[in-house]
């Protein structure tokens, strides 16, 4: 039983192309993040939704766009690829009263030629 | 702003060695601090957590205590075993039950037989 599971796990597209992961979690959960981790392992949130409402957007540009169709899920829309987005897209789930208790997929790995 | 900083990786044990992981924090107030892990291949899981000072946080053998005069977070282990090679990455959160993490750069932790 996957609890925040993501599709796909790889992905590798052209510079200029349009993307989306996407995100289920069966916990239950009424928070749901999504973070990048670049290739030095460093992790930095870009957003989160509670109940289908963006609640944290960092600063990320705006060629990145979260939908969430329902609290279950969190999909990842990026538009005209660049080199500088290879990374690992982490999404992630938490209970309302214990957001800091987080539980992640297990990654997509996006690589952009 | 605040920030999180980890030593620097990897660090190499052999099988029943005693682990430290430094980790030191810069916020304003009084932060909830947590050790999250990454093992190969899958997205990060809790570890343990602390939310005032002096409390010490403690899972699988793994310990943690909160000091507020050195701004630390050290992560200790008095016998690691190879199952515990991962990253590990320490984290703050300054505002109560935001779900905004603020997360050090990782440590790789390599353990060897």
């Amino acid at each position: 039983d996957t609890a925040v599971s993501q599709t796909p796990k790889y992905l590798v597209t052209q510079m200029g192309n349009d993307k989306s992961i996407k995100c289920e979690q069966n916990l239950g959960h009424d928070t749901m993040y999504w973070y990048k981790q670049d290739s030095k392992k460093f992790l930095k949130i870009m957003f989160s939704y509670n109940n289908k409402e963006l609640i944290i957007n960092e600063t990320v540009p705006n060629r990145f766009s979260p939908k969430s169709p329902d609290k279950a899920h969190l999909n990842l829309h990026i538009n005209s690829l660049e080199l500088g987005d290879s990374a690992v897209y982490f999404c992630a789930s938490s209970h309302p009263t214990l957001q800091e208790t987080q539980y992640f997929g297990p990654g997509t790995r996006l690589l952009v030629l | 702003g605040d920030s999180v900083t980890q030593m620097e990786g990897p660090v190499t044990l052999s099988e029943e060695a005693f682990l430290t992981i430094n980790c030191t924090y810069t916020a304003t107030g009084y932060p909830s601090l947590f050790w999250y892990v990454q093992y190969p291949g899958e997205g990060l899981q809790l570890l343990l957590k602390a939310t005032k000072a002096d409390d010490k946080g403690s899972n699988k053998g793994f310990e943690a205590t909160y000091r507020k005069e050195t701004t630390s977070f050290h992560l200790e282990k008095g016998s690691v075993q190879v199952s515990d090679s991962a990253v590990y990455f320490c984290a703050l959160s300054r505002s109560s039950n935001t779900g905004k993490l603020i997360f050090g750069q990782g440590t790789t932790l390599q353990v060897k037989p």
